[in-house]
C-alpha cells in the first residue's frame, strides 16, 4: 500500500484564487513529519512547508500553508492567490520516526498544478 | 541559508564513459547527503543515502558499484556514473539534510540531466 498519497494528478486554478492540493499518509508510527515540495519546469526541488506529528498548530508560510487533519491522515496543501508562478509539480514526502538515524523520506506521485491567467 | 549546489547541471557523453557529479552544501554542513533519480513525469526515486567519513547505503535493486559515492566532507559528495550507457540517461537529483534543524528538512540541489548516446 502506498504511504505518501496525492490523488489528483493534475489540477487548474484561476490566478488570484486559492487551491487545495490533497495529500493523504499511512503510518503507524506516533513521530513523523510531512513535508511539501514544488518542482517547477527548470527541475529543482523548493522545499516549502513542513508539520511535524506533535505541532499543534498547522504550519503556515507565507502564502502556503498546511491543513493538517492528524485523525484522518491528511496534510493538503493550500496555496491563495495563486500566481502564475506556481505553476509546477508538488510533491508531498513523509518522513517515519523520529528525526535522526538518516531516515528517508517517503515520496507521493505529485501533482501537476497549472495556474491560469 | 540551506542553499545546495549541483555540477554539472547538463552533461552529454558517450556510451562508456564515466560521469562524475557533485553535490555541495553551500552555507550548512550536511553528514547525510541523498541521491535520487527521476524520470520524466515521475517521481522522485531515493538511489542511496550518502554519510560523510563512511559508506554510502544503497537501495535495493541499484548497483552500487555502478553507482559510486563518495562523501569525504561535511560539504561535498559525489556521485560517478561507471561505464554509464543510454539506459542511465536520466535526471540525477542531491539533497544534504541540514542537521541543525530538528525537523531534518533536505534541501536539493538544481539536478543533473544526464544524457549518454
Amino acid at each position: 500500500a502506498q504511504k505518501i498519497t496525492q490523488t489528483q494528478p493534475g489540477m487548474f486554478v484561476q490566478e488570484k484564487e486559492a487551491v487545495t492540493l490533497d495529500c493523504t499518509y499511512d503510518t503507524s508510527d506516533p513521530s513523523y513529519g510531512l513535508f511539501w515540495y514544488k518542482q517547477p519546469s527548470s527541475g529543482e526541488m523548493i522545499f516549502l512547508i513542513y508539520q511535524g506529528s506533535y505541532d499543534q498548530q498547522n504550519a503556515t508560510e507565507g502564502r502556503y500553508s498546511l491543513n493538517f487533519q492528524k485523525a484522518r491522515k491528511s496534510a493538503n496543501l493550500v496555496i491563495s492567490a495563486s500566481q502564475l508562478g506556481d505553476s509546477a509539480m508538488y510533491f508531498c514526502a513523509m518522513r517515519e520516526g523520529y528525526a535522526g538515524n538518516n531516515r528517508k523520506l517517503i515520496w507521493g506521485l505529485g501533482t501537476s498544478l497549472a495556474v491560469n491567467p | 541559508g540551506a542553499v545546495v549546489s549541483q555540477h554539472p547541471s547538463r552533461v552529454i557523453c558517450k556510451s562508456g564513459t564515466s560521469v562524475k557529479i557533485e553535490c555541495r552544501s553551500l552555507d550548512f554542513q550536511a553528514t547525510t547527503m541523498f541521491w535520487y533519480r527521476q524520470f520524466p513525469k515521475q517521481s522522485l526515486m531515493l538511489m542511496a543515502t550518502s554519510n560523510e567519513g563512511s559508506k554510502a547505503t544503497y537501495e535495493q535493486g541499484v548497483e552500487k558499484d555502478k553507482f559510486l559515492i563518495n562523501h569525504a566532507s561535511l560539504t561535498l559528495s559525489t556521485l560517478t556514473v561507471t561505464s554509464a550507457h543510454p539506459e542511465d540517461s536520466s535526471f540525477y537529483i542531491c539533497s544534504a539534510r541540514d542537521q541543525d534543524r530538528v525537523q531534518e528538512t533536505q534541501y536539493f540541489g538544481p539536478g543533473t540531466r544526464l544524457l549518454v548516446l
